[in-house]
């Protein structure tokens, strides 16, 4: 099956910094990427569809400010969470669809943002 | 706005039985569902995905099924085993964007 990366898997930070975290489509091109945030114990929220080589899309209540989206290409979109703050802290993952098929998505493993 | 709801939240069961997750969606007009496992801080795997247009998917010990209509879908787990312990999330996709279940986190028991 398609397979799509996430780096960092862990990355801890202090209040005030920026974050980037990547998603990547290993062996296929994915035009559109979606990112989820999962606080614990609860279910994947959708914060943001990314499209290839436009803006990003965002949920509402998600400041398009605070989490920036670049998709700059086919494989990669980045997430950027600006000015982290501790209540950011959570899991976050990616997903995308392989175009043109069945529309499954696949999911990256996920990056554990921790807030200091 | 599309909600989904998984029941039961938590469930228990001794190694061996056959059980069954339930999912329910309120807007029928879907492109797809999709059952995913996810074991604790980890992302999610693809168990079964089934299109608005089919009634069930198969994949060895596991079967889920659409009515579509009713806005229900159930992943039936045969032959229960230990491995099998994780949160089971169900998704809905529609518009373009996909809405997930809070999840049913599954124990069995050896």
């Amino acid at each position: 099956g398609a397979v799509v990366s996430q780096h960092p898997s862990r990355v801890i930070c202090k209040s005030g910094t920026s974050v980037k975290i990547e998603c990547r489509s290993l062996d296929f091109q994915a035009t559109t990427m979606f990112w989820y945030r999962q606080f614990p114990k609860q279910s994947l929220m959708l914060m943001a569809t990314s499209n290839e080589g436009s803006k990003a899309t965002y949920e509402q209540g998600v400041e398009k400010d605070k989490f920036l989206i670049n998709h700059a290409s086919l494989t990669l979109s980045t997430l950027t969470v600006t000015s982290a703050h501790p209540e950011d802290s959570s899991f976050y993952i990616c997903s995308a669809s392989i175009p043109g098929t069945s529309n499954e998505q696949y999911f990256g493993p996920g990056t554990r943002l921790t807030v200091t | 706005k599309q909600e989904v709801t998984q029941i039961p939240a938590a469930l228990s069961v001794p190694e061996g039985e056959n059980l069954v997750l339930n999912c329910s969606f309120t807007d029928s007009a879907i492109y797809n569902l999709q059952w995913f496992r996810q074991d604790p801080g980890k992302g999610l795997t693809s168990l079964l995905l089934i299109q608005s247009s089919q009634r069930e998917q198969t994949s060895g010990r596991l079967n889920a099924s659409l009515d579509k209509s009713s806005g229900r879908s159930t992943l039936y787990i045969a032959a229960s085993q230990p491995g099998d312990s994780a949160t089971y999330l169900c998704a809905v996709r529609g518009g373009g964007k996909s809405t997930f279940g809070d999840g049913t986190t599954l124990t069995v028991k050896p």
